[in-house]
């Protein structure tokens, strides 16, 4: 089946520094793909909608300077937590859909640690 | 997307069918149930979803009520690999509709 493809699985940086995330959608096109963000014991928050060829469409209260996304090909989007601080630390999850009337597929995740 | 109410936790004993309800009253004619659910630190996957027939796959059923304001999320033989959190989530789950996510039960399989 489909699969969504999330790298690396965990990374820890230090403080001030650039973390880039990557999502991969193996074997579809995703024009779509979401960004959440989960905090210990809390649910999964929809950080953005990643467009390819376009902008991402962030949610209330996300820093679009701080978390870039770009959505370069229909296969790939990533994410950069730029100058990332310990308050940053999270797990992120992307996703996608194969075809437009089809459920969303997520990517295992990215276990984010700033000291 | 409508908002859905979902117990915190609930426990099972492994064999035991686990059934897990949810609430969805303000749900739209044309939006479908999903349930996910998200195993400790991987991502969410997915399990069956629904608009208003009782549905059946090889890990679950999706019982819906008749006036579509609930459903229940049965699986049949609980393993102590479906530990996780559940989450019901209700979305015409099309083109490029997001998925939010409520804060889903906490399933606990007894041994």
């Amino acid at each position: 089946g489909a699969v969504v493809s999330q790298h690396p699985s965990w990374v820890i940086c230090k403080s001030g520094t650039s973390v880039k995330i990557e999502c991969r959608s193996l074997d579809f096109q995703a024009t779509t793909m979401f960004w959440y963000r989960q905090f210990p014991k809390q649910s999964l928050m929809l950080m953005a909608t990643s467009n390819e060829g376009s902008k991402a469409t962030y949610e209330q209260g996300v820093e679009k300077d701080k978390f870039l996304i770009n959505h370069a090909s229909l296969t790939l989007s990533t994410l950069t937590v730029t100058s990332a601080h310990p308050e940053d630390s999270s797990f992120y999850i992307c996703s996608a859909r194969r075809t437009e009337n089809e459920k969303l597929f997520f990517g295992s995740g990215t276990q984010l640690s700033v000291l | 997307d409508a908002k859905t109410t979902q117990p915190t936790s609930m426990d099972c004993a492994e064999g035991r069918a686990a059934n897990l309800p949810c609430n969805h009253s303000t749900i739209s004619g044309n939006e479908y149930v999903y349930w996910y659910r998200q195993i400790h630190s991987q991502g969410p996957q997915y399990i069956i979803h629904g608009l208003k027939n009782n549905e059946t796959n090889e890990m679950a059923s999706l019982i819906i009520t008749e006036d579509r304001k609930s459903s229940t999320l049965i699986l049949p033989h609980a393993t102590l690999r479906d530990t996780a959190v559940y989450y019901c989530i209700v979305t015409r789950g099309y083109g490029n509709e997001k998925l939010t996510f409520g804060t889903g039960t906490r399933l606990t399989i007894i041994p």
